[in-house]
């Protein structure tokens, strides 16, 4: 079985300051590893995936995560927040080629100005 | 093209009453999902649909859900005689087909539908 652990529910940073977003998983099998940005109103969107290959990945908006096998964790960055990146955003995990997605609780980021 | 649409996107209703959630994929998508997320807690998968079979309905809560799907177009996940503790967001997902060896397909989420046992 596979499950994850975001820790923070709330993340408040300042415009141009660090964004870090934790998640840590569990799974008996390679995983694959997920962040998923929800804005108000609308349906999640995948920001990147980690599935084989190189373990730093870079999605959409500047944002990038790197799977850390010995760590079990899969943390997003994002150098220098914007206004713009105030949302939730949801960690997941499946087994490679699954369908079945298992997300954490999912951390609210707010951006002070 | 148009994205996952959802509707209603919120409802409210009285304990006891019965549901109808509806989702309209994107055209093409074989597969479609249905998650629950409810407050403070992560999605909770359903129930998943390959065309109009529903291969893995492991997530169903209970067998006052239950959900069904016109060949490649829109589901229904309907919930009978509602109880407070079914209130979350309701939210389908479609993709091009199921995940076959080597290959990720990708789940675009339509808004959700927010549901309000009162």
């Amino acid at each position: 079985a596979q499950s994850v652990t975001q820790l923070g529910s709330h993340v408040s940073v300042s415009e141009g300051a660090l964004v870090l977003l934790r998640c840590n998983y569990s799974s008996s099998v390679p995983p694959y590893l997920f962040w998923y940005v929800q804005y108000p109103n609308q349906g999640l969107q995948l920001l990147l995936k980690y599935t084989t290959g190189a373990t730093l990945v870079k999605g959409i908006n500047g944002f990038e995560a790197e799977f850390k096998k010995s760590e079990t964790s899969f943390h997003l960055t994002k150098p220098s927040a914007h206004m713009s990146d105030a949302a939730e955003y949801f960690c997941a995990v499946s087994r490679p080629n699954d369908y079945k997605l298992s997300f954490g609780a999912g951390t609210t980021v707010t951006v002070r100005a | 093209g148009a994205g996952v649409s959802q509707s209603p996107s919120n409802k409210v209703t009285e304990k006891g009453k019965d549901v109808e959630l509806r989702c309209d994929p994107i055209s093409g998508h074989t597969a479609l999902y249905w998650y629950r997320q409810r407050l403070g807690q992560g999605l909770e998968f359903l129930i998943y649909f390959q065309g109009n079979s529903a291969p893995d309905k492991s997530g169903l809560p209970s067998d006052r859900f239950s959900a069904e799907r016109t060949g490649e177009s829109v589901s229904t996940l309907t919930i009978q005689r509602t109880q407070q503790e079914d209130s979350a967001v309701y939210l389908c997902a479609s993709s091009l087909v199921r995940g076959r060896a080597g290959a990720y397909n990708e789940q675009f989420f339509g808004p959700g539908t927010r549901l309000t046992v009162l």
